[in-house]
């Protein structure tokens, strides 16, 4: 079991809306990230947060943004939605100093 | 020099065969290489992971072998079950505090009873 939950689990937006995913790591894990898994493909790292700042961030562009707070959990958000944003958004949670990430169940996210 | 590389797309075994998931990298500073498990509308669980000085890791029916000479590894499943059948990714990742996980695009797995 990972302990890594999402919210929402669906959600439905239209073109140029915005939106916001949240998770909550697993217990003791102080390190949050998130993925975007587009269908039939892997899952592509967005970025990653430690101590609420931005700690990497892969090929995505400003309008993808986060947050991390006190407590670990943190927020993925979403500007002018693109069709092509529509995917399964993942987060995975884990400690700094170990390799191995636990993700939740993901937020599957369609734009329409 | 961040892609993973992950052969075949897809798999169809009998029951109890031995299914073989092969991947490439070519970043040399990856220096974690875990497997995971995808079941449709589920996230990602991590299956079994191996780290580059060693050759062959075993959990349960699952099996990596890793060559570093060649950057490659590869994922056996002994004695196949139908409750296998999902998608399967390999992945790397380097150490320290940015742990970006590149993932392989991927091999889904049908285990025909």
């Amino acid at each position: 079991e990972t302990g890594v939950t999402q919210s929402p689990t669906h959600l439905i937006k239209t073109r140029g809306q915005q939106v916001t995913l949240r998770c909550s790591s697993q217990s003791g894990h102080n390190t949050v990230s998130w993925y975007q898994q587009a269908l039939g493909q892997g899952p592509q790292f967005i970025f990653q947060y430690y101590r609420e700042e931005e700690n990497g961030r892969g090929n995505f562009p400003p309008r993808f943004s986060g947050l991390q707070f006190p407590n670990y959990s943190s927020e993925l958000n979403v500007n002018a939605l693109e069709l092509d944003d529509s995917a399964l958004y993942l987060c995975a949670s884990s400690e700094l100093a170990r390799e191995t990430q636990y993700f939740g169940p993901g937020t599957r996210l369609l734009v329409l | 020099q961040q892609q993973v590389k992950q052969s075949p797309q897809s798999l169809i075994v009998q029951k109890g065969g031995i299914p073989i998931i092969n991947c490439a990298y070519e970043n040399t500073a990856f220096d974690y290489f875990p497997w995971y498990q995808q079941f449709p509308g589920k996230g990602p669980a991590l299956l079994i992971a191996i780290r580059p000085d060693v050759s062959e890791k075993k959990e349960g029916r699952f099996t990596i072998s890793f060559n570093k000479s060649a950057k490659q590894f590869s994922l056996h499943i002994m004695d196949s079950q139908p409750g296998d059948s999902a998608t399967y990714f390999c992945a790397a990742s380097g150490a320290g505090g940015y742990q970006k996980v590149t993932f392989g695009t991927g091999t889904k797995l049908q285990v025909i009873p």
